[in-house]
């Protein structure tokens, strides 16, 4: 069964600085990768994914991704953090067998300082 | 291109009452997914549907859950009777088609509390 692990529940920066959330998959075959960002009262929004290719994948808002085979990890960067990056992120994997099925972590909430 | 939606946004019940939440998915969507995202947790995938078919309902508590998605467009999940432990946000999404890598746009959920 596949499963996601996101490591971090909170995390807090400055505004300005960088940012790299963890997350690390379980699954048999080549993952299909996915980061969501949550805002309060709001629905999920897509990120960025990887399905192949370039293991670096570049995302909106700024936002990139590195798939790392070798270490099961999916880990999400931005190089300079703003006040309107405050949200919660998840990890979430499918695979091609499961039909469009999303397995999510658990989240980690970003606070960011001015 | 208008989004996901669903309604209530909110609503309260008391233990053993029922509810029901509706989901409108993007058109021309065939697939549709029903999570449930309880506090401090990720979603969890329900049910979802391949036009007007279930193509995987593993983890709904068919006791007290069903959900329908009559002509494959609008949806519909009710919990009968609530417990407590329902207390969540229920998400609808819809992508293209059914297959891992087609994207899922999600509706602003409905927060249910069950008291």
């Amino acid at each position: 069964a596949q499963s996601v692990t996101q490591p971090d529940i909170h995390i807090t920066v400055s505004e300005g600085a960088s940012l790299e959330l963890r997350c690390n998959y379980s699954y048999g075959a080549t993952p299909y990768l996915f980061w969501y960002v949550q805002s309060p009262g709001q629905g999920l929004q897509l990120l960025l994914k990887y399905f192949s290719g370039d293991t670096l994948v570049q995302g909106i808002k700024g936002f990139e991704a590195e798939f790392k085979r070798s270490q099961s990890s999916f880990n999400l960067r931005k190089p300079s953090v703003h006040w309107s990056d405050a949200a919660e992120y998840f990890c979430a994997v499918s695979g091609g067998t499961s039909y469009g099925k999303l397995t999510f972590g658990q989240g980690t909430i970003l606070t960011v300082h001015p | 291109e208008a989004g996901v939606a669903q309604s209530p946004r909110y609503k309260i019940i008391e233990k053993r009452q029922s509810v029901a939440f509706w989901c409108n998915p993007i058109s021309g969507h065939a697939t549709l997914y029903w999570y449930q995202q309880i506090l401090g947790q990720g979603p969890k995938l329900l049910i979802q549907f391949q036009n007007n078919g279930v193509v995987d309902d593993s983890q709904l508590p068919k006791d007290r859950f069903s959900a329908e998605r009559l002509k494959g467009v609008d949806s519909t999940l009710k919990i009968q009777p609530a417990k407590l432990e329902d207390s969540a946000v229920y998400l609808c999404a819809s992508s293209l088609v059914l297959a891992g890598l087609y994207e899922q746009y999600f509706g602003p959920g409905t927060r249910l509390t069950v008291t």
